[in-house]
């Protein structure tokens, strides 16, 4: 099974930060990687799939980068609606798993 | 408008038995893998189970292989999680998700969620 590792696991953060979350495959997932957004109390949505394209309706200062076992979501400039948990997941092969979540909170 | 609905938690008793819906609308059902993701209270995701969108095609997580069936009725257009065997690591809110497209298993919409609590 491929494990997926999140680095930080939390993070604080001020409106307009620059803000850089990795996630690292057990093994190589190509671009088969996806990252997800949760606000407390809600389910998930999906911000970036195929590990750099930006799913639609999504703001543009999120993007993701990277292939094989690393990658990257960067928020460009942090804004209030952006406190929240974010998810990587692999697609890359049954089963499907997520990383362990990085928690970003206000500084 | 992609809606789905999910129903059917509650409380059960270990070793019982519960199964989850999903109603979906504002799609064409047959065209995507429809997916069950959970999430313990306080902790993080994890993937349960997965369903082609023609149905052919079945996945399972370790943790659930055995006692839990993915299933879906198209004239009803409901996805199904039956779930037996029940154990207290079972107790989680379980959401069902829809794929970008069929066979992706990236999941672009999301249901509320229903809890389920296995407990004495």
């Amino acid at each position: 099974d491929i494990q997926m590792t999140q680095s930080p696991s939390s993070v604080s953060a001020s409106v307009g930060d620059r803000v850089t979350i990795t996630c690292r495959a057990s093994q190589g997932i190509s671009s088969y990687l996806a990252w997800y957004q949760q606000k407390p109390g809600k389910a998930p949505e999906l911000l970036i799939y195929g590990a750099s394209s930006l799913q639609s309706g999504v703001p543009s200062r999120f993007s993701g980068s990277g292939s094989g076992t690393d990658f990257t979501l960067t928020i460009s400039s942090l804004q209030p609606e952006d406190f929240a948990t974010f998810y990587c997941q692999h697609a890359n092969s049954f089963p499907l798993t997520f990383g362990g979540g990085t928690k970003v909170e206000i500084k | 408008e992609v809606q789905l609905l999910e129903s059917g938690g509650g409380l059960v008793q270990p070793g019982g038995s519960l199964r989850l819906s999903c109603a979906a609308s504002g799609f064409t059902f047959s065209s995507y893998a429809m997916t069950w993701v959970r999430q313990a209270p306080g902790k993080g995701l994890e993937w349960v189970s997965s369903i082609s969108g023609d149905g052919a095609r079945t996945n399972y997580a370790d943790s659930v292989k055995g006692r839990f069936t993915i299933s879906r009725d198209y004239s009803k257009n409901t996805l199904y999680l039956q779930m037996n065997s029940l154990r207290a690591e079972d107790t989680a809110i379980y959401y069902c998700a829809k794929d970008t497209r069929d066979g992706t298993y990236y999941l672009d919409d999301w249901g509320q969620g229903t809890l389920v609590t296995v407990s004495s």
